[in-house]
């Protein structure tokens, strides 16, 4: 069984940029997340998804971060505009729903300068 | 609020058993993990416990959980080098949303 895709690994760009991650979860998993992981912390939950609608975005911080899942796999996670204390990384986890255990991507490296 | 809180480091020798421990404070927390993070990896599942259970036994792993004093702990028997890594303690609460601890950095010496 494929685990979950992330793309890019790393990615550097100036503050004020904006840039993308992409994830693929595993196959028939109906519900997928994201997180934030700052350096020497645990991950932080950004949001929920369970198929293409959102379950819980209250830790998001909206004026700068999107999310979508527009056909329920594939999702993508948008920082517009970048500020430096975004530098981490960005992990994307999936599961089948209910009280199954999430499975993690490698992350995305976000470098801000 | 809530939150999950692990010591930070743990050093054992080659071959000693390691001890992780965690604390955690919503008594309403459905499931408990363990997630084990190598350097540039994602984190992998190691093992879970439901919330009504004591004890949970998986090849080298034990994970203990004392419901009434909110207290998580795995325990890796005969610690090998490769288990060095940092370990995260997280709790299941709401819709499956999972807040995690600050890891565990283990350091198993030859």
């Amino acid at each position: 069984e494929a685990g979950v895709a992330q793309s890019p690994r790393y990615k550097i760009i100036e503050k004020r940029q904006s840039v993308a991650f992409w994830c693929n979860p595993i196959s028939g998993h109906a519900t997928l997340y994201w997180y934030q992981q700052i350096l020497g912390q645990g991950p932080k939950l950004l949001i929920q998804f369970q198929n293409n609608g959102v379950v819980d975005d209250s830790q998001l911080p909206k004026d700068r971060f999107s999310a979508e899942r527009l056909k329920g796999v594939d999702s993508t996670l948008k920082i517009q505009p970048a500020k430096l204390e975004d530098s981490a990384v960005y992990l994307c986890a999936s599961s089948p729903g209910g009280n199954q255990p999430q499975h993690f991507g490698d992350g995305t490296r976000l470098s801000i300068l | 609020g809530e939150d999950v809180e692990q010591s930070l480091f743990l050093s054992v020798r080659e071959g000693d058993s390691s001890v992780i421990n965690c604390t955690y404070t919503d008594s309403s927390s459905t499931y408990l993990y363990w997630y084990k993070q190598e350097p540039g990896a994602g984190l992998q599942l190691l093992t879970y416990i439901f919330s009504n259970m004591d004890m949970k036994q998986d090849q080298r792993l034990t994970v203990l959980l004392n419901k009434k004093d909110k207290h998580l702990s795995l325990r890796i028997a005969d610690t090998q080098t490769g288990d060095s890594a940092i370990y995260f303690c997280a709790e299941a609460y709401n819709n499956n949303d999972m807040r995690f601890g600050a890891g565990t950095r283990l350091t198993v010496k030859p």
